[in-house]
């Protein structure tokens, strides 16, 4: 039950594209086509913006895509905007646990 | 619209315990698998536990395993989990969220403090 692996923080200038990776392994991320993606503005409940690996709910801009390649998963945001500036985390589903990634601090500069 | 309200948070000693409820509207509480998850101060999300729709299947986290208990009522519409030894690495924000995969649904969280 580790924790997933994302890089503490990205960041972007408006408009531009930018990619957050999450790496597990072959029990969780590798087994299951179940890895989500969360966006939390502080103070706030997280938000599904991802889930199963590349849908997006109703509601979320197609702005957000995402993809998973082996053991990795990936977020990527295009045509950044001020508002996408948030803490953005991975989660994968792995049968017996869930398991989240320790989070990535998106700065729009 | 789906709406999930946790309460029962508090103020609570080292060794002590908890029971935080979840209640849950507008779906069929009985069709959906629910979870907990965590978030510490300044930390990450945290999963906790989750529970299959008739309770059948529960699942928990290494941290909490043998100290927790996730529950649910589904004549009540009701998830819980009653949290036992308490240690202060437990205080958090805990939510209840909607299925055990993905969390489209998420309450407002209860805050535990674990402190002497």
């Amino acid at each position: 039950q580790s924790a997933l692996t994302q890089p503490a923080s990205v960041s972007g200038s408006p408009g531009q594209s930018i990619t957050i990776s999450c790496t597990g392994t072959s029990s969780d991320v590798g087994s299951y086509n179940l890895v989500s993606w969360y966006q939390q503005h502080p103070g706030k409940a997280p938000k599904l913006m991802i889930y199963e690996g590349s849908k997006r709910p109703s509601g979320v801009s197609n702005r957000f895509s995402g993809s998973k390649s082996g053991n990795t998963a990936s977020l990527t945001i295009s045509g950044l905007q001020a508002e996408d500036e948030a803490d953005y985390y991975c989660c994968s589903y792995a049968g017996s646990y869930v398991v989240f990634g320790g989070g990535t601090k998106l700065t729009v500069l | 619209q789906v709406q999930l309200v946790e309460s029962g948070g508090g103020l609570v000693k080292p060794g002590g315990s908890l029971r935080l409820s979840c209640a849950a509207s507008g779906f069929t509480f009985s069709d959906y698998y629910m979870s907990w998850i965590r978030q510490a101060p300044g930390k990450g999300l945290e999963w906790v536990s989750y529970i299959s729709s008739s309770g059948s299947t529960i699942y928990y986290a290494d941290s909490v395993k043998g100290r927790f208990t996730i529950s649910r009522d589904n004549a009540k519409n009701s998830l819980y989990l009653q949290m036992n030894s308490l240690r202060a690495e437990d205080t958090a924000v805990y939510y209840c969220a909607r299925d055990s995969s993905s969390f489209r649904f998420w309450g407002q969280g209860t805050l535990v403090t674990v402190s002497s």
